[in-house]
């Protein structure tokens, strides 16, 4: 059974500070994904990873950033939080290859203020 | 690049009703259309999928019909019931060995479904 876990199911931070938000997968993915998850504009795509070391901008990468230095672990940070980052964080992986299913965590409610 | 457009964004049915929700897509490159369900407070979890070869597929009360030509696809839900309530999401994407981003889903934004007892 996949299992996708992210470090806080809700959090609270102030305008400027430095917000990690921690994914981890025990399902050995090759493929893992940072989404935000608005109400009306669907899960928009960060970030991704298709190997340790590897990422990749999505489709709205600015004030994030992303580390990936374990296969199972993928970090999203935002250097300096602002209200506009306020959102639903989901991480996803998946296997690489043809196999397509992704698989989400719980995600992560960040409240900035 | 892809787009993929999600219709209608509510839907309200009576319990035993059927729902339909569509989706059409930009990229005829195209060929795996996953459906994805989130239920309140909860993660998505895929409930159904196709790939291009495929014009249908059922799995017990929920299908999936594509139409390559047309570019678009539709998730059925025969018999509704309350516990169908929740948020759908069609997504599309390429084939992962076209490599780099283009094996991203896209993801439509979303149907939020109810169902009245």
């Amino acid at each position: 059974d996949v299992k996708v876990t992210q470090s806080s199911r809700y959090l609270v931070k102030r305008t400027g500070e430095k917000v990690f938000l921690e994914c981890v997968q025990d399902m050995d993915h090759e493929n893992m994904f940072w989404y935000r998850q608005d109400p009306g504009l669907g899960l928009r795509l960060i970030y991704f990873s298709y190997d340790v070391k590897m990422k990749e901008k999505g489709d709205i990468p600015e004030g994030y950033s992303v580390s990936r230095e374990k296969k199972e672990r993928f970090s999203l940070i935002l250097e300096s939080a602002s209200t506009n980052q306020t959102s639903m964080y989901l991480c996803a992986s998946r296997v690489g290859g043809p196999i397509y299913e992704q698989y989400f965590g719980p995600g992560t409610r960040l409240t900035v203020t | 690049g892809e787009n993929v457009e999600q219709h209608p964004s509510t839907l309200s049915v009576q319990e035993g009703d059927s729902a339909v929700i569509k989706c059409t897509y930009s990229d005829s490159a195209s060929n795996y259309f996953p459906w994805y369900k989130q239920e309140l407070g909860k993660r998505p979890q895929l409930i159904i999928d196709i790939r291009s070869n495929v014009g249908e597929k059922k799995d017990q009360r929920i299908a999936v019909t594509l139409n390559k030509t047309a570019k678009h696809f539709s998730l059925h839900i025969t018999e509704t019931q309350p516990e169908d309530s929740a948020v759908y999401f069609c997504a599309a994407s390429r084939d992962l060995n076209y490599g780099g981003s283009q094996g991203n889903l896209i993801f439509g934004k979303g149907t939020k479904l109810s169902v009245k007892p």
